[in-house]
C-alpha cells in the first residue's frame, strides 16, 4: 500500500515553460487535493476533487488547472510558469467516514520556476 | 472553521511524554479536532482527530477538554525523530480545506 504517491521529487522550470505534476493513491478514496506550501508558511488549497469528474476552486487557484483522470489519479497543470509559483506542492487524498474526512499527503513535489 | 492557537516551539527531552497544547475556544459543535505533523517539509503525516471524547491511537493521545475550547496532544515517549512541526486544525467533515496555521516546532532532544 503506497498511500499517496506524486511525480516528480523536483522540477526545475524555466518561466512560461508547462508542467503537469502527477499524483496517485491506491486507497480508493473519492477526494484528492493539491496543496502548496511557500517557505516557512502552511499549506493552501489550489485545487480539489471531491469525487471521480468533479473539480473545484480552492484558495489559490490561478494559474493552474486540473484533471481527475480517473478515481486514482489527480494531475495539477501550470501552463506558463512564473517565479511566484515557486513552492512545494503537495497532493492529498480522504475518504468521508462516520462524518470525519480525513485528509492522506503524499511527499510532494518541489518546484523552482527561474 | 474555527482558528487554532499554538504555542510556536517547545523542547522536549527524549523518553519523555510530550504535552502539545492548543487552543480553539470558538470551535463549533459539529467541527472535530485534527492534529498532523510535518518533519522537515515533508509531506504532512496525520496523527489523530477527535470530536469530543478523549481518543487515542498507536501514534498518540488526544485530550478534549469538556467545553472543546482547547486540547492537547501527547505523545508518550518522545523519540528524536518525532521532532517535527505540529499542527492543530479545526475543521467540519464537510469542508474541504484543511487550515494549516504556524504549529508548534517540537524539538526532541537527547
Amino acid at each position: 500500500n503506497a498511500g499517496v504517491t506524486q511525480t516528480p521529487k523536483f522540477q526545475v522550470l524555466k518561466t512560461g515553460q508547462s508542467m503537469t505534476l502527477q499524483c496517485a493513491q491506491d486507497m480508493n478514496h473519492n477526494s484528492m487535493y493539491w496543496y502548496r506550501q511557500d517557505p516557512g508558511m502552511g499549506l493552501r488549497l489550489i485545487y480539489y476533487s471531491a469525487s471521480e469528474g468533479t473539480t473545484d476552486k480552492g484558495e489559490v487557484p490561478n494559474g493552474y488547472n486540473v484533471s481527475r483522470l480517473n478515481k486514482r489519479e489527480f494531475s495539477l497543470r501550470l501552463e506558463s510558469a512564473a517565479p511566484s509559483q515557486t513552492s512545494v506542492y503537495f497532493c492529498a487524498s480522504s475518504e468521508m467516514r462516520l462524518g470525519t474526512d480525513t485528509q492522506y499527503f503524499g511527499p510532494g513535489t518541489r518546484l523552482t520556476v527561474l | 472553521d474555527a482558528k487554532t492557537t499554538q504555542p510556536p516551539s517547545m523542547d522536549c527531552a527524549e523518553g519523555r511524554a510530550a504535552n502539545l497544547p492548543c487552543n480553539h475556544s470558538t470551535i463549533s459543535g459539529n467541527e472535530y479536532v485534527y492534529w498532523y505533523r510535518q518533519i522537515h517539509s515533508q509531506g504532512p503525516q496525520y496523527i489523530i482527530h477527535g470530536l469530543k471524547n478523549n481518543e487515542t491511537n498507536e501514534m498518540a493521545s488526544l485530550i478534549i477538554t469538556e467545553d472543546r475550547k482547547s486540547s492537547t496532544l501527547i505523545l508518550p515517549h518522545a523519540t528524536l525523530r518525532d521532532t517535527a512541526v505540529y499542527y492543530c486544525i479545526v475543521s467540519s467533515g464537510s469542508a474541504r480545506q484543511l487550515t494549516f496555521g504556524s504549529g508548534t516546532q517540537l524539538t526532541v532532544l537527547p
